[in-house]
């Protein structure tokens, strides 16, 4: 079966600090690959997906970065944080069509907090 | 613009039957997709509908009419462990999913 491992779970950073966050999936092949953010009381913001190794498509410019150096490793990083990057981030896969699987499946969450 | 419409909260009773309802204008159709989201943790996928009409699934069932552009899901024999955000998810013609910002619901005894 497919897991789908994040982490850290919770990290507190002062502002202008880096960031990295890594998520890995298990028992899958080729996935396409997501990160989202939640700010408290909003809906999920779609910040990166990725369809393969070293592709990245970014939705929303801002000082975040992702990379995918593997086919079931993506990362997302930021040099500098920002307070406005404190958030619920969410590691996410869904399955390309020809697996036949295409339910968004999360992580259990990073809850990030810069002071 | 691309936009998914749903109740902040609601509050029901125990035992009882609620419906939580998601209007949504999207470029395109391709699914649309009900999560359950427990304060502090990750969302879980809850039901898939891309044909109208009513897919039950145990104690919650989900509903969609693509002419209306509206989906609801039913939760019946209400729970305490029930009490979480639900959000709705419209996959538009580009296969981007697009988000509600969700309905917090309180189940109180």
């Amino acid at each position: 079966s497919q897991t789908i491992h994040q982490w850290p779970a919770t990290l507190v950073q002062p502002v202008g600090s880096p960031l990295s966050l890594e998520c890995t999936v298990e028992g899958t092949s080729n996935p396409n690959l997501y990160w989202y953010r939640q700010a408290a009381g909003r809906g999920l913001q779609l910040l990166f997906y990725s369809v393969g190794i070293g592709q990245i498509s970014s939705e929303v410019p801002q000082n975040l970065s992702a990379s995918r150096p593997q086919d079931r490793q993506f990362i997302l990083s930021s040099k500098k944080l920002l307070l406005s990057d404190s958030g619920f981030y969410l590691c996410a896969w869904t399955g390309t069509a020809a697996s036949g699987a295409n339910v968004l499946t999360f992580g259990a969450g990073s809850r990030l907090t810069v002071l | 613009g691309q936009n998914i419409d749903q109740p902040t909260e609601m509050t029901a009773t125990e035992g009882a039957i609620v419906q939580i309802n998601c209007t949504y204008q999207t470029s395109g159709f391709n699914g649309l997709f009900w999560y359950q989201q427990h304060a502090g943790e990750a969302p879980t996928f809850l039901s898939y509908n891309v044909l109208d009409g009513l897919e039950e699934k145990g104690r919650f069932s989900s509903f969609l009419s693509r002419s209306k552009g509206y989906s609801y899901l039913l939760l019946k024999e209400l729970q305490m462990k029930d009490s979480a955000s639900y959000l709705c998810a419209v996959r538009d013609s580009n296969y981007q999913l697009i988000w509600g910002a969700g309905t917090k619901l309180i189940i109180k005894p």
